[in-house]
């Protein structure tokens, strides 16, 4: 069975810090492609950055981009995301996604249950 | 980048209905389209991948169609489970989602 664990929200004030983890188990982790996706409060969806399987590709959202790292370690089959530079609008859910890929594109397959981000001061 | 437009934002159906939902792209992603289910304070849940096809474990009741820049999720016989807010997502080009659509039952 598949099973995302993500770890390391909370209260963070603008222009901190805050490094997310997500444990996953159940699945080959270093041949997945892994994503961050995150909702604000009350908010829909929105994709924050992609990794593939190797570590070597990654994608970010312009929203994050030169703030957000994305990252893996396969032989502890976990998923980071290290936030810098905090800002309110950056208060969500954020979610890690499995992803699959079916005749060459890819969506996510399964979701872990989320972490909260809060900026504020 | 490619937006994602959902219609209806709400509505509202009764236990039985046919329900349908439509997503539109602002430009062609082929086939490249999934559908989420989210329940309140869980995890979006994949429906259907690739425009039309059904998940495995996902009721037969739920369908998809389209390509292009039009597509639609129907629930051919709404349940008081189906209760929830679906998302559409491009992945033509990275991944863009659509605002949702909240179901309720009457």
């Amino acid at each position: 069975e598949v099973q995302l664990m993500e770890s390391g929200g909370g209260l963070v004030q603008p222009g901190g810090s805050l490094r997310l983890s997500c444990a996953a188990s159940g699945f080959t982790f270093s041949s997945y492609a892994m994503s961050w996706v995150r909702q604000a409060p009350g908010k829909g969806l929105e994709w924050v950055s992609t990794i593939s399987g190797d570590g070597d590709t990654t994608y970010y959202a312009d929203s994050v981009k030169g703030r957000f790292t994305i990252s893996r370690d396969n032989s502890k089959n976990t998923l980071f995301l290290q936030m810098n530079f905090l800002r309110a609008e950056d208060t969500a859910i954020f979610y890690c996604a499995k992803e699959v890929v079916v005749a060459g594109a890819y969506y996510f397959d399964y979701w872990g249950q989320g972490t909260l981000v809060t900026v504020s001061s | 980048d490619i937006q994602m437009t959902q219609s209806p934002s709400t509505l509202s159906a009764s236990v039985g209905d046919r329900v349908t939902i439509t997503c539109r792209a602002s430009q062609s992603i082929s086939s490249w389209l999934a559908w989420y289910q989210q329940k309140p304070g869980k995890a979006p849940k994949l429906l259907i991948y690739k425009a039309s096809s059904l998940e495995s474990g996902v009721p037969s009741r739920f369908s998809g169609s389209g390509s292009g820049t039009e597509f639609t999720l129907t629930i051919s016989s709404l349940q008081p489970d189906d209760s929830a807010t679906y998302y559409c997502q491009q992945y033509n080009s990275y991944w863009t989602f659509g605002q949702g659509t909240k179901v309720e039952i009457k």
